[in-house]
């Protein structure tokens, strides 16, 4: 059965840090992962979606490797800001069984001013 | 282009009444999914289609129902609502297409509580 993991739980940070949030999971056989924001009391929203055969995506100051053997994937967020104060969710697509994600519970993110 | 469309966004209901939480989105995606967060304990499955007509079921299904009669609707529906079906719910849509699997998209939510 397929587990995502996501450690850790909650971490602060000064801002202008760079960060990494880190995601594993426990079968390799998957479709893709995605990385997604969500702020308090609001929804989801995607951030960056790998597939299976990408090793990793970029957008602004977002990076997402993908290492699917190892069964490991990072968030990694350049020179962080208060706004990304947040909590980040990863999820992957198993290639068997139904069309769901699998989800993480998530690192709850603070960056302090 | 609205994306993903939850209604309400907030509701309060009494034990044992019965809602219908309504998504719809307007991509064309084929798949539709509900999800329910709890505090702490992630997002779970309830249900989803893969198609008009379509549905099966998630981790979670008890205690609620769907249909999918449209690509775009995909309407939840709680039945003698119960105090452990207090969460905020999700409504999520995907396109997949011969092998290639593209990302979720989510409604904004749906805040519940029974009581």
């Amino acid at each position: 059965k397929q587990e995502v993991t996501q450690i850790p739980a909650a971490l602060s940070v000064p801002e202008g840090e760079n960060l990494v949030l880190n995601c594993s999971f426990t079968d390799s056989a998957i479709y893709n992962l995605q990385w997604f924001r969500q702020d308090p009391g609001k929804g989801l929203t995607s951030l960056l979606l790998i597939q299976s055969s990408q090793r990793e995506q970029t957008s602004g100051r977002l990076n997402a490797s993908l290492d699917k053997s190892s069964g490991r994937s990072t968030l990694y967020i350049a020179a962080s800001q208060p706004g990304d104060s947040a909590t980040y969710l990863c999820a992957v697509r198993p290639t068997s069984g139904t069309y769901k994600y699998i989800f993480g519970t998530g690192t709850r993110l603070k960056v302090l001013a | 282009n609205a994306g993903v469309t939850q209604t309400p966004k907030f509701r309060i209901l009494k034990i044992g009444q019965s809602m219908t939480l309504q998504c719809t989105q307007d991509m064309n995606h084929n798949y539709m999914y509900w999800y329910r967060q709890d505090p702490g304990m992630g997002l779970k499955l309830i249900y989803y289609s893969v198609g008009a007509g379509i549905t099966d079921k998630g981790e979670v299904p008890n205690g609620y129902n769907v249909s999918r009669s449209t690509t775009e609707d995909f309407p939840l529906r709680l039945e003698l609502a119960a105090p452990s079906q207090t969460s905020v719910y999700f409504c999520a849509s995907s396109y997949s297409h011969t092998g290639t699997n593209y990302g979720y998209t989510f409604g904004s939510g749906t805040r519940l509580t029974v009581v």
